[in-house]
């Protein structure tokens, strides 16, 4: 079972709506990914966190996406204005560590259709 | 640059056959290599890692071997399951890749009863 918590499970979107999500991480660590996985079954990176500070994000996030990781809050990502190639699953992750080496714990995601 | 290559998207075995998904792997660097598994509406959960070449991972009847000289990690099981049925991903990560990780395109395994 995920101790990744993430809301809402599901959520529905008009084209040029703004889309939240959220995440909390598991307790302890300080390191927080957002992969975007789309039906097929493929995973793109977003953007990651140590703390409250972004390690690295792609340049899509930078255009419409932006993502946070206030201290003592969950983490959010919003699309500023969804279009429909955005409908996919949002997946957030958390690790002990930033390395690549580390077990990342994910949860289970939260859908998105953009319709 | 990294990439991890699964060919075959669905595999489909009764209870009690042998498991085996195809993973091969491209890096310039020393990978750490992983299997996720991702069961119906969750997220992938780890299945096992390796860090250093010619090792093998060992987990829940699931085995591994990172093999270097034919850079595969391909993943078996003896004796499958009807709850086994799931997503398994393989995963890369090395130094050389931002400390990200690296999905291959995901096998689909269903077991028949």
């Amino acid at each position: 079972n995920s101790k990744v918590i993430q809301t809402p499970r599901y959520l529905v979107k008009g084209q040029g709506q703004k889309a939240k999500m959220r995440c909390i991480p598991e307790k302890g660590h300080p390191v927080v990914f957002w992969y975007q996985q789309n039906k097929n079954n493929e995973f793109k990176f977003l953007i990651n966190f140590q703390n409250q500070e972004v390690l690295q994000q792609i340049d899509m996030t930078e255009k419409r996406f932006s993502a946070e990781c206030p201290s003592n809050s969950p983490c959010s990502l919003e699309i500023q204005s969804s279009e429909a190639g955005d409908s996919a699953l949002y997946l957030c992750a958390s690790s002990l560590s930033r390395t690549y080496y580390a077990e990342q714990f994910f949860g289970p995601g939260t859908r998105l259709t953009v319709l | 640059g990294d990439s991890v290559t699964q060919m075959q998207g669905q595999v489909t075995l009764s209870e009690d056959d042998f498991l085996f998904i195809n993973c091969t792997y491209s890096t310039t660097w020393y990978p750490t290599l992983f299997w996720y598994v991702q069961y119906p509406g969750e997220g992938p959960q780890l299945l096992l890692k390796v860090t250093t070449a010619n090792n093998k991972g060992i987990s829940r009847g699931f085995e591994a071997t990172y093999d270097k000289g034919t850079t595969s990690f391909h993943l078996q099981k003896a004796s499958v399951q009807e709850s086994d049925s799931a997503v398994y991903y393989c995963v890369l990560g090395d130094r050389d890749s931002n400390n990200r990780i690296f999905f291959g395109d995901g096998t689909q395994l269903v077991v028949k009863p």
